[in-house]
């Protein structure tokens, strides 16, 4: 199907681990996103990257590390995992018109 | 640095009232202004956005926003709210600027919608 698609939609872990949450896109845009969503702050960037092989950090990008080996793809990891990083987290794209276009959200636990 | 502001945490209006919620920006250079809104559970879905040209924009659901360049304020209406419109609704905001990063937006920590029956 054409769009974004994240995964897991939930994921339950525990401090220490490694997680990675994955999102797809199927439209080739040229960038991509990773937002947190907490209450309190709104949606805050992550990571970006704007095409493959090119990744920059956003506003709060300690405890991740991203990957964008194709286009279409852009993996989330948390290499040790926090009771911080307990959050919404939301992928992105853009075709380089301005306007993003978001998955529905992997919500994560740290437990 | 660029920073929106959503002076409402929640607005409340009654089924076929009009409605606003309030959004204030600051970037430098002229801006681009977005609104997105979020149901339970889902992802945000684009509304409308700001670019240039006319100050009144109209988007999706029958919403509409008006762009005030001296009050630096980008408010979202719509002239008769649904008990549907009831969501969660962020403000962002882009400057322009040149580099890999010109893509970053900058959202506001968005402001719950309830529409009362």
């Amino acid at each position: 199907d054409a769009g974004i698609t994240q995964s897991p939609r939930y994921k339950i872990t525990e401090t220490g681990r490694q997680v990675t949450l994955m999102c797809h896109q199927t439209w080739s845009h040229s960038y991509m996103f990773w937002y947190r969503q907490d209450l309190g702050h709104g949606l805050r960037l992550i990571y970006y990257s704007a095409a493959a092989d090119i990744t920059d950090k956003g506003e709060v990008p300690d405890g991740y590390v991203v990957s964008r080996s194709k286009t279409e793809n852009f993996p989330l990891t948390l290499e040790s995992a926090t009771r911080s990083q307990t959050s919404v987290y939301f992928c992105a794209s853009s075709g380089g018109t301005d306007t993003q276009y978001f998955g529905p959200g992997t919500r994560l636990t740290v437990l | 640095a660029q920073s929106v502001a959503q002076p409402e945490d929640q607005v409340n209006v009654a089924e076929g009232n009009p409605l606003t919620v309030k959004c204030t920006y600051s970037v430098s250079g002229n801006p681009y202004l977005f609104w997105y809104v979020q149901y339970p559970n889902r992802g945000l879905q684009f509304l409308l956005k700001y670019i240039t040209g006319d100050n009144l924009v109209k988007g999706s659901y029958g919403f509409e926003a008006e762009f005030n360049k001296s009050q630096t304020s980008f408010h979202l209406k719509k002239p008769s709210a649904l008990v549907s419109d009831s969501a969660l609704y962020f403000c962002a905001v882009r400057g322009l600027y040149s580099g890999a990063g010109s893509y970053q937006l900058t959202f506001g920590k968005g402001t719950k919608l309830s529409v009362i029956p």
